[in-house]
């Protein structure tokens, strides 16, 4: 199974983040496995922002809880997250990953900056 | 949250050496914990899941031990590959969290 992030990567401060992550190789469907976002930056180190899991059920990190929506669409095997209200501590690297425990397949993430 | 603390944050090591890494966790998380590399420029890689079981294809000088709060990662025979970060991660209750990285570094 191989993931891969994608979706714009310089934003202005209060926009919303909009990035998918497509994975091939294997059907989000099969298996009991929850499809995460996890961040990274050189301030926060490694940060996990929340998951779905194959029948649409999500848990998100209270830290972000108000301001994102992470979804699921099977159809095209991708699995989405919306971050809204976006500002400079937003910027990171972010990363989309299969598991919980353990977090066994990453995609090779995507820079995203936010910058007036 | 449950807070999860490396040590050291650097460590200077030459190829063949032993190196062993520590995370500790703010409250017990049992066996629940999960040990990574990543190498500049790369995704994070699973070595180490449940404490002590090593992932399949990994190396076997990779090793982990530990349970509650206290957890150790040796690598046993440095090789090249192995210059890179390491991070802990814990898994016994959400939200997830990481340790803060362990930095080796080619002496």
């Amino acid at each position: 199974v191989q993931l891969q992030e994608s979706g714009p990567r310089l934003l202005k401060p209060s926009q919303t983040l909009s990035l998918t992550c497509s994975v091939s190789g294997g059907s989000m469907n099969s298996g009991d496995y929850s499809w995460n976002w996890i961040r990274q930056s050189p301030g926060t180190g490694l940060e996990w922002i929340g998951y779905i899991n194959s029948g649409g059920n999500t848990n998100y990190n209270p830290s972000f809880k108000s301001r994102i929506t992470i979804s699921l669409d099977t159809s095209k095997n991708q699995f989405s997250l919306r971050l809204r209200s976006v500002t400079a501590g937003d910027t990171a690297l972010y990363y989309c990953a299969r598991g919980i425990h353990p977090v066994d397949r990453w995609g090779q993430g995507t820079l995203v900056a936010v910058s007036s | 949250d449950i807070q999860m603390t490396q040590s050291p944050s650097s460590v200077s090591a030459s190829v063949g050496d032993r190196v062993t890494i520590t995370c500790r966790a703010s409250q017990d998380i049992s066996t629940w914990l999960a040990w990574y590399r990543q190498k500049p420029g790369n995704a994070p890689e699973l070595l180490i899941y449940s404490a002590s079981r090593l992932e399949f294809g990994v190396p076997s000088r990779f090793s982990g031990s530990g349970s509650g709060t206290d957890f150790t990662l040796t690598i046993s025979g440095l090789q090249p590959e192995d210059f890179a970060t390491y991070f802990c991660q814990q898994a016994n209750s959400f939200p997830l969290t990481f340790g803060g990285g362990t930095k080796v570094e080619i002496k």
